[in-house]
């Protein structure tokens, strides 16, 4: 039973315009949410991520959204940039399944952009 | 170095073969774990370890595997009597804190049973 689900598992997006990776998650027991971003044969790296105590966190070009009551989240990144064509992992700490303090991934959206 | 490293980053191995796969987290990092990622899967939680605490296994898909953390520092992961299906990117990755949710993770040891 996936617990973080990321239902695109592809997503094509013009360069230049906003791209919205979405999230959603089953656990209430969640209560903090990254996003990590891997390239081909690299192994993924820290993007952004949000608090359950907050609704939205910005950083650059990437901001995520956080909706507690629909237990959703969503990556927006504007304006889309060719390098951010890649895979899109979300991830939530606080419930059990990744091991102590340990995170629960969705199973990715690759993100391509196109120019 | 500065990051995760891990080894190999490719083995290709028969079936039936034991194979192991090292981990050397960030200094002074506490924490590490391992995931693994088959081919059109997310990142699948293997197992975990905090200092010098007994490791939480939940993950581990079968007693095949096996995994230790030697010193607090550096862990080996062991697949004994490799399978078709074990094959997948093995990534591990480490945090600062037991609290430490932003984790950083190597680049994987790509194995290939055949």
């Amino acid at each position: 039973d996936q617990q973080v689900k990321q239902n695109s598992p592809s997503l094509s997006v013009q360069e230049g315009r906003i791209s919205i990776l979405n999230c959603d998650y089953t656990n209430s027991m969640f209560d903090y949410f990254l996003w990590y971003k891997k390239y081909p044969a690299e192994g993924p790296t820290f993007l952004i991520s949000i608090s359950s105590i907050k609704d939205k966190n910005e950083d650059g070009r990437f901001t995520v959204f956080l909706n507690k009551s629909a237990k959703h989240l969503s990556l927006h990144i504007v304006p889309s940039q060719p390098g951010d064509s890649a895979v899109y992992f979300c991830a939530a700490a606080g419930g059990s399944g990744g091991g102590a303090d340990g995170l629960t991934f969705g199973k990715g959206t690759h993100l391509i952009i196109q120019p | 170095g500065a990051g995760v490293s891990q080894s190999p980053s490719n083995k290709v191995t028969e079936k039936g073969k034991d194979v192991e796969l090292r981990c050397d987290p960030i200094s002074g990092h506490t924490a590490l774990y391992w995931y693994r990622q088959s081919l059109g899967q997310g990142l699948e939680f293997l197992i975990y370890f905090q200092g010098n605490s007994a490791p939480d296994k939940s993950g581990l898909p079968s007693d095949r595997f096996s995994a230790e953390r030697t010193g607090g520092s550096v862990s080996t992961l062991t697949i004994q009597r490799t399978q078709q299906e074990d094959s997948a990117v093995y990534l591990c990755a480490s945090s600062p804190t037991v609290s430490g949710n932003t984790i950083y993770f190597g680049e994987g040891s790509w194995l290939t049973v055949v």
